[in-house]
Parts: C-alpha cells; sequence; structure tokens
C-alpha cells in the first residue's frame, strides 16, 4: 500500500492551461503539504493545510491553490500556467511530532 | 535568506568510508531536525531525525550528530555503501508544525565500488 500517492507522475501542457495534481495519503495524518522541488533539486514548501488551518507559504503566487475534499485528500490546481511553474511538485502528510512522508512526485513541464 | 545551509553540494567516498554532511540553521524556534535521503525519480525519505533535547542519534550506520550552541548539526554515514548513492537534505521545523520544513540545498553522494 502506497501511503502517499499522487497522480499524474508526469504532466506536460501548454502554458496559460489550468492543471491539477491529486493527492492521497492512507496514513491518516492530520496534516498534508505540498512542496515543489526545482530544476537544482532545492526542496521549498508551498502549502499547509489540516482541518483547521491552511499556511501559504507568501511566495506561492495565487494561481496556485490547494483543494481538499477530506482529510485524506490535497489537490493542488494551478491556473493559467507559465514556464516558470515547471518542476517536481510533492505532496506530504504528516502527524503531530513527526517529519514529512512523501509521495513520488508530478513532474510538470511547461512548454 | 537562507535559513538552513548545507555542505557540501557534493561528495564523493570510497565504499567502506565514512560520510560526512554539515549543516546550519539560523533560527533559534527551529526544534525538530531530520535528514531525508532522495533517489533519482523518487519523494524525500525520511532517515533519521534528532530534537535539540539530546547531542547524538544512531540508527544503524546512520548518525546524527547535534550542537546546540553552534546551532549546527551533521550527518554521518558509516562504512558507506554504493548504494547509499543519493541525494542527502537536511531539514529543520518547530514542533507545532514538523512536517512544515525548511530544507538545506542537499548534497550528492557518490559512493565508489
Amino acid at each position: 500500500d502506497t501511503a502517499v500517492s499522487q497522480t499524474p507522475k508526469y504532466l506536460v501542457t501548454q502554458m496559460g492551461n489550468d492543471k491539477s495534481i491529486k493527492c492521497e495519503q492512507n496514513l491518516g495524518h492530520d496534516t498534508m503539504y505540498w512542496y515543489k522541488q526545482d530544476s537544482k533539486k532545492f526542496l521549498k514548501i508551498m502549502f499547509s493545510y489540516n482541518n483547521k488551518e491552511l499556511i501559504i507559504n507568501e511566495t506561492v503566487p495565487n494561481r496556485f491553490s490547494p483543494k481538499s475534499p477530506d482529510k485524506a485528500h490535497l489537490n493542488l490546481h494551478i491556473n493559467s500556467l507559465e514556464l516558470g511553474d515547471s518542476a517536481v511538485y510533492f505532496c506530504a502528510s504528516s502527524q503531530a511530532g513527526t517529519g514529512a512522508f512523501f509521495g513520488q512526485g508530478t513532474r510538470l513541464t511547461v512548454v | 535568506q537562507q535559513q538552513v545551509k548545507q555542505s557540501p553540494q557534493s561528495l564523493i567516498v570510497q565504499k567502506g568510508g565514512i560520510s560526512i554532511i554539515n549543516c546550519a540553521y539560523e533560527n533559534t524556534a527551529f526544534d525538530y531536525f531530520p535528514w531525508y535521503q532522495q533517489f533519482p525519480g523518487k519523494g524525500p525519505a525520511l532517515l533519521i531525525a534528532i530534537r535539540p533535547d539530546v547531542s547524538e542519534k544512531k540508527e544503524g550506520r546512520f548518525t546524527i550528530s547535534f550542537n546546540k550552541s553552534a546551532k549546527q548539526f551533521s550527518l554521518h554515514i558509516m562504512d558507506s555503501q554504493p548504494g547509499d548513492s543519493a541525494t542527502y537534505f537536511c531539514a529543520a521545523s518547530k514542533s507545532s508544525n514538523t512536517g512544515k520544513l525548511i530544507f538545506g540545498q542537499g548534497t550528492t553522494l557518490q559512493v565508489k565500488p
């Protein structure tokens, strides 16, 4: 059983399109996250979300929006995609006192 | 402002040797310090973590050393193996949200047979 799963694994799309990445965790964790890994492998948090609070990294453009239908899911919706959005996006989850457990990533390429 | 600084950027070690990766942090409010291992095409995997109330934590061949006064911590990989070749990231977070991680820049480790 995959603990944190995200789809799709690869996503190629044109500039200006809107796309979504789905994430599900079966660990029963309270908090979920989206991270972005750039071409230099640098990892940066985008969002932290639990039932009570959404924390947005102030550097994230408002074209990016997390949507959580329930505790086990946190999807990432991106509007008006730009070339600079090309990166690997990781979903993760954690329980209080533990580090984050990551999914396998979605490689987004904007052409 | 880079809150967690990691070095070296890359490291080559012979099989059986010791790999050492260092990190320094700035925010004294951080109180959870994990290390992650990432293989190509995979997500980062939690390797080992430490809190500032201890100076060292060991799990198998992996050891974290922590120096609270210097705001530094390091990962030691003993008896390094070719299968350890990966990118390693240090990170830091606060106990209020331990999964909200600030990562170092990463170290690419190559262990030669």
